[in-house]
Parts: structure tokens; sequence; C-alpha cells
């Protein structure tokens, strides 16, 4: 059973290009929340995706975007990169419990990352 | 979302029993407490998770107080492969349509010295 897949996991690009990162959720998982980690912090949270939209954001510009398709897959996309948004991209998955209450907290699966440098 | 606080670093030796306490004082009523551990170039991996009083799996324990105010994830015998980043979380609790999200803090880096 295939865990969180991302592509690509390394690449370069220079500053004011755009990017798109794409992540393949755990099988059964329906929920797909994006981080970013900078070197020696822990991960930072951009967005999530449910049935194709999204839920949660959290403090990132509008450069940053993304969508979830129907098969819960999704991308990251970064417009006009800037130095600063060199980083390591994580994508996580998870599953939303049933709505009969709430039944623990959601865990979520990460993948392998891509690692982002902007120059 | 409750924040929380955690030693920045810690060291120990190969075989010791390790402790890590974190802080979540303003913790709300339906939130749980989950710890991660992440090596250097992965994503973060899931260790264990509760709500309260005490849960052990095959990896570590959590030790959570009645006023859930902090929680400690004991690793038992810890060995070289167990250096590595560890987070806790708080939060995540579920509130419909899938609407919420984790927020890592900075994390304690545990250092396994032989």
């Amino acid at each position: 059973d295939a865990g969180v897949t991302q592509s690509p996991t390394h690449l370069i690009k220079t500053r004011g290009q755009q990017v798109t990162l794409r992540c393949s959720p755990k099988s059964g998982h329906d929920t797909v929340s994006w981080y970013q980690q900078a070197l020696g912090q822990g991960p930072q949270f951009i967005f999530q995706y449910y049935e194709e939209e999204e839920r949660q954001r959290g403090n990132f510009p509008d450069r940053f975007s993304g969508h979830q398709f129907p098969n819960y897959s999704s991308e990251l996309n970064v417009n006009a990169l800037l130095l600063g948004d060199s980083a390591l991209y994580l994508c996580a998955s998870s599953r939303v419990p049933g709505l009969a209450g709430g039944t623990g907290a959601n865990v979520l699966t990460f993948g392998a990352g891509s690692r982002l440098t902007v120059l | 979302l409750a924040k929380t606080t955690q030693p920045i670093s810690m060291d120990s030796y190969e075989g010791q029993e390790v402790n890590i306490t974190c802080s979540h004082n303003n913790i709300a009523t339906n939130d749980y407490i989950t710890w991660y551990q992440q090596f250097p170039s992965q994503g973060p991996r899931f260790i264990i998770q509760g709500y309260k009083t005490k849960v052990t799996n095959e990896v570590a324990s959590l030790f959570i107080p009645a006023d859930r105010k902090s929680s400690t994830l004991s690793l038992p015998r810890v060995s070289l492969s167990d250096t590595a980043v560890y987070y806790c979380l708080v939060g995540a609790s579920y509130s419909g349509a899938g609407s919420y999200q984790l927020t890592f803090g900075k994390g304690t880096k545990l250092s396994v010295i032989p």
C-alpha cells in the first residue's frame, strides 16, 4: 500500500518563476494538507483541501494556491517565486472521521517532500 | 489553536529512557495530543496520540495529567536511530467537513549519544 507520494523530489527555480508541486495521498485518505518547512524550523501550515475545496489556510500570501482533483490528489502552485520560498514542501494526507462525533484527532501521513531551491 | 512549548533540544545516552515534556496550557476540551518524529529531509511520522491518562504503543508511551495542560512522550531504551526532531501537536479535533489544521512548533531535537 503506497503512502503519500510527492513529485518532484528536488527542483531549482529562479526568482519570479512559477512552480507546481504534486501529491498523491495515501490510499483511503480524502484530505490533503500542504506544509512549508524552512531549514531548522517546524513545518508551517499552508492550506488544506477536502472535497476539492480549500478548507483552511495558514498565513501565506495569494502567490500560494492549490487544487485537489476528484481522485484526491493535489497540486501546490507558487507564483512569482522569492528567495525566501526555498524550503522543503510537505504534503500530508488524512481521512476525515465520520460525522457521528469526533473520534480522535486526524493523524497525518506525510510524504518525503519536495525540496525547492530558488536562486 | 492551542500553542505548545517544548525544550529545544535534549541529549541522551543509548539505552536510557527519554522523557520529552510539552506544555499546552490552553488546550481545548475536544483537542487531542499527537506526537510526530522527523528525520532530516523526511516528512514527519506519527508516533502516538492521546486524550487523557496514559497511552502506550509499540514505540512510545504518552502520559497526560488530569488537567491536560501538559503531556510527556516517553521513549524507552533509546538507540542511535531515535536521533530526530520530535513535535508535540494539540488540536485537529474533528470539527466538521474536514475543517481543521495542525500547527507545528519548533520541536525538540533529540540527540542520542553512543
